[in-house]
């Protein structure tokens, strides 16, 4: 079992440029998850989506897309990047709303 | 009040100490708690779920007191390797936040 993947590990994009984060959960999770970690800030929740078909805002979603392309994947569009989306990025997945998470390695995005 | 509360730190432990940390949360009727660990440049990882009775996982102990609102983790004998950020976790009370992370207790075990 691989877990959480995401790609890719690394970007640096410059501003205006759009781009899609890649996340895939093995473990037949319902609910996926993407959040942002910045320095003394902490995780801050993006979007995610509780189950198949359904994606929901979280605290930080300007700026941001998700499309949960079936069960196992759920994707991250910038659609014009900007230097204040220069963060890390992590994928999470859950059994339920609710339930203890798993992470992804996480993808370290520099935007210029 | 935010919504899940804990010291930055850093604590810094000699190996083979006693060290605790607590966290506190808002939401009264909050169900399930978790602590999480963080290792520099890398993904948060579930160290245990905390329970309404408290439990063990060798090393590690972690209690809830639901009356103050706040669970704490004990970690004995501390290991080099223990040095991590320590994240409180809290189901959120707003039906859009499935989870609500603290911004971690940062801890350095010395030799």
């Amino acid at each position: 079992n691989a877990g959480v993947t995401q790609t890719p590990k690394f970007q640096v994009l410059k501003t205006g440029q759009s781009m899609t984060l890649q996340c895939a959960q093995d473990m037949n999770h319902n609910s996926m998850y993407w959040y942002r970690q910045d320095p003394g800030m902490g995780l801050r929740l993006i979007y995610y989506s509780a189950s198949e078909g359904t994606t929901d805002k979280g605290e930080v979603p300007n700026g941001y897309n998700v499309s949960r392309l079936n069960k196992r994947e759920f994707s991250l569009r910038l659609e014009s990047a900007a230097p204040s989306q220069t963060s890390v990025y992590f994928c999470a997945s859950s059994e339920g709303y609710g339930r203890e998470q798993f992470f992804g390695p996480g993808t370290r995005l520099t935007v210029l | 009040r935010k919504e899940v509360e804990q010291d930055p730190g850093p604590f810094n432990v000699p190996e083979g100490a006693t060290v605790a940390f607590n966290c506190t949360y808002s939401n009264s009727a909050s169900q399930s708690f978790f602590w999480y660990r963080q290792d520099c440049r890398k993904e948060p990882k579930l160290l245990m779920s905390v329970y309404s009775s408290g439990n063990e996982d060798g090393r590690f102990t972690a209690q809830l007191n639901r009356a103050s609102q706040y669970i704490s983790l004990l970690i004995r004998d501390s290991k080099l390797s223990d040095s991590a950020t320590y994240l409180c976790v809290v189901v959120g009370d707003s039906g859009n936040t499935p989870l609500v992370f603290g911004k971690g207790t940062r801890l350095s075990v010395i030799a």
